[in-house]
């Protein structure tokens, strides 16, 4: 069975930093590119950054471009968001997603970042 | 930016009846190359993550129900659920997957 298991949520001042990670189980996870989509308290979905399958590319919303770093373990078979400088309109639950391209068809359960002061 | 509008944001049917949500693009989702339009919908239920229902505008992921069916290419879309249940009381999003950076409609919540 498919499983993505985001952490690494939590509550953290505006400026300050976090970094989100997710597990996979269940698929082969080094063919698949794998993403991190947001959703705001109450608002639709946000895709915030992907990763190819080998790493070698990554592709960013503008607003988090050069705030957040998307990387992957393939040997860990994990994905992680480093976010710095986090704003108060980055909160959201976070959602780690799967795909063999750039759609997304396999979703963990997500994450909830919290940015207050 | 591929921007995606859906409408309505919100539509209530009843039971049995059918519900249409429509999603415009603001540039060409048909790869040529491929011949397939980049665009996928997904049902978000309260509470959970999202879910592909159809990609490829019209192709219908595994074990979703054949009263699901999207149809359209190029910039214009449609999600048809033919004869409406209970539990397809969610929020439907429509999505491209065309390109970087991947986009999202702002979403259609459908009530009974």
């Amino acid at each position: 069975e498919v499983h993505l298991v985001e952490s690494g949520g939590g509550l953290v001042q505006p400026g300050g930093s976090l970094r989100l990670s997710c597990t996979a189980s269940g698929f082969t996870f080094n063919n698949y590119w794998m993403n991190w989509v947001r959703q705001a308290p109450g608002k639709g979905l946000e895709w915030v950054a992907n990763i190819k399958r080998d790493g070698s590319e990554e592709y960013y919303l503008d607003s988090v471009k050069g705030r957040f770093t998307i990387s992957r373990d393939n040997a860990r078979n994990s994905v992680f968001l480093r976010m710095d400088s986090l704003r108060v309109e980055d909160t959201a639950v976070y959602y780690c997603g799967g795909g063999g391209g750039f759609l997304i068809d396999l979703w963990g359960q997500g994450t909830l970042v919290t940015v207050s002061p | 930016d591929i921007v995606l509008t859906q409408s309505p944001d919100s539509l209530a049917v009843s039971l049995g009846e059918r519900a249409t949500i429509t999603c415009k693009s603001s540039q060409n989702l048909l790869a040529s190359s491929h011949n397939k339009d980049f665009l996928a919908w997904y049902q978000q239920k309260a509470g959970q993550p999202p879910k592909v229902l159809l990609y490829w505008a019209s192709t219908r992921e595994s074990g979703v129900p054949e009263r699901f069916s999207g149809s359209g290419s190029g910039t214009d879309f449609t999600l048809t659920i033919s004869s409406l249940q209970a539990e397809d009381v969610a929020v439907y999003y429509c999505h491209q997957f065309y390109s970087a950076p991947l986009t999202f409609g702002g979403g259609t919540k459908v009530e009974i």
